[in-house]
C-alpha cells in the first residue's frame, strides 16, 4: 500500500531552518512529484510546493521563492523540504503528499501524516 | 495567488444533504475543469474526495458529488452521516504548475 512517512515534530528558534523528510513506500517513487502543503493553527491548507524526485525539479509557491529548498534522494525514497529564516508565522503541520496525475489533472492522491514545526522567539 | 473562497461553515443533520461552493477567478476556477476537493477530519491529514470536478476515487461513497459552473465549484454530501462532520477544502491549478486552496469549510452534522 502506498506510504508517504514524515519525519517527527520540531521546535525551532525563530531565525533558524527546518528540515521535514517524507519518505515513500508502496510505489515507484521516482515516478510521481511530491507536493508540501501546510496549516497553520485553525487555518487552512497552503500549498507550498513541489518536486520532482526524478530530476529534482522544483517549483515554489511565490510566497515561499528564496526561504524553501525541496531536494530528494532517491535511492532511499525520500524528499526533503527546508524552510531557513524561520518566523512565527511558521509555525504549522508541514504536509507532503503524493501527486497523482489522473489524465487530466493533477491532484494530491496520498498524504504523510504531517510534521508539527513550532518556531519559538 | 489568493486562496479560493469558501463558507467558513455549513451544517446540516443526518439524512439531510448539505452543498458547500468555492469561488475563484477566471484565471483559477473559471479557466479550469479540474477541481478537487478533500476532506480532514481533527488531526488528521487530508484525504481526497473528488477530483477532476465529478469523479470520486475508490472507496469514496456516491454520496460525495462534485459539480462546476463558471467560476464556483460546488460539493454535495447527500445522506449526512456523523462521521461526515469535518472540514472541507476544494483545490484547483492556477496554470503553470501552480496549486491553490479554498479557505476550507467545517460541516457539523446536528
Amino acid at each position: 500500500q502506498v506510504q508517504l512517512v514524515q519525519s517527527g515534530a520540531e521546535v525551532k528558534k525563530a531565525g533558524a531552518s527546518v528540515k521535514v523528510s517524507c519518505k515513500g513506500s508502496g510505489y515507484t517513487f521516482t515516478g510521481y512529484f511530491i507536493q508540501w502543503v501546510r496549516q497553520a493553527p485553525g487555518q487552512g491548507l497552503e500549498w507550498m510546493g513541489w518536486i520532482d524526485p526524478n530530476s529534482g525539479r522544483t517549483k515554489f509557491a511565490q510566497k515561499f521563492q528564496g526561504r524553501v529548498t525541496m531536494t530528494g534522494d532517491t535511492s532511499i525514497s525520500t524528499v526533503y523540504m527546508e524552510v531557513t529564516r524561520l518566523t512565527s508565522d511558521d509555525t504549522a503541520v508541514y504536509y507532503c503528499a503524493r501527486d497523482w496525475y489522473t489524465g487530466w489533472s493533477d491532484v494530491f492522491d496520498f498524504w504523510g501524516q504531517g510534521t508539527k514545526v513550532s518556531v519559538s522567539s | 495567488q489568493s486562496a479560493l473562497t469558501q463558507p467558513r461553515s455549513v451544517s446540516g443533520s443526518p439524512g439531510q444533504s448539505v452543498t458547500i461552493s468555492c469561488t475563484g477567478t477566471t484565471s483559477d476556477l473559471g479557466d479550469s475543469d479540474y477541481v478537487s476537493w478533500y476532506q480532514q477530519h481533527p488531526g488528521k491529514a487530508p484525504k481526497l474526495i473528488i477530483y477532476d470536478v465529478t469523479k470520486r476515487p475508490s472507496g469514496v461513497p456516491d454520496r460525495f458529488s462534485g459539480s462546476k459552473s463558471g467560476n464556483t465549484a460546488s460539493l454535495t454530501i447527500s445522506g449526512l452521516q456523523a462521521d461526515d462532520e469535518a472540514e472541507y477544502f476544494c483545490s484547483s491549478s492556477e496554470g503553470n504548475w501552480v496549486w491553490l486552496f479554498g479557505g476550507g469549510t467545517i460541516l457539523t452534522v446536528l
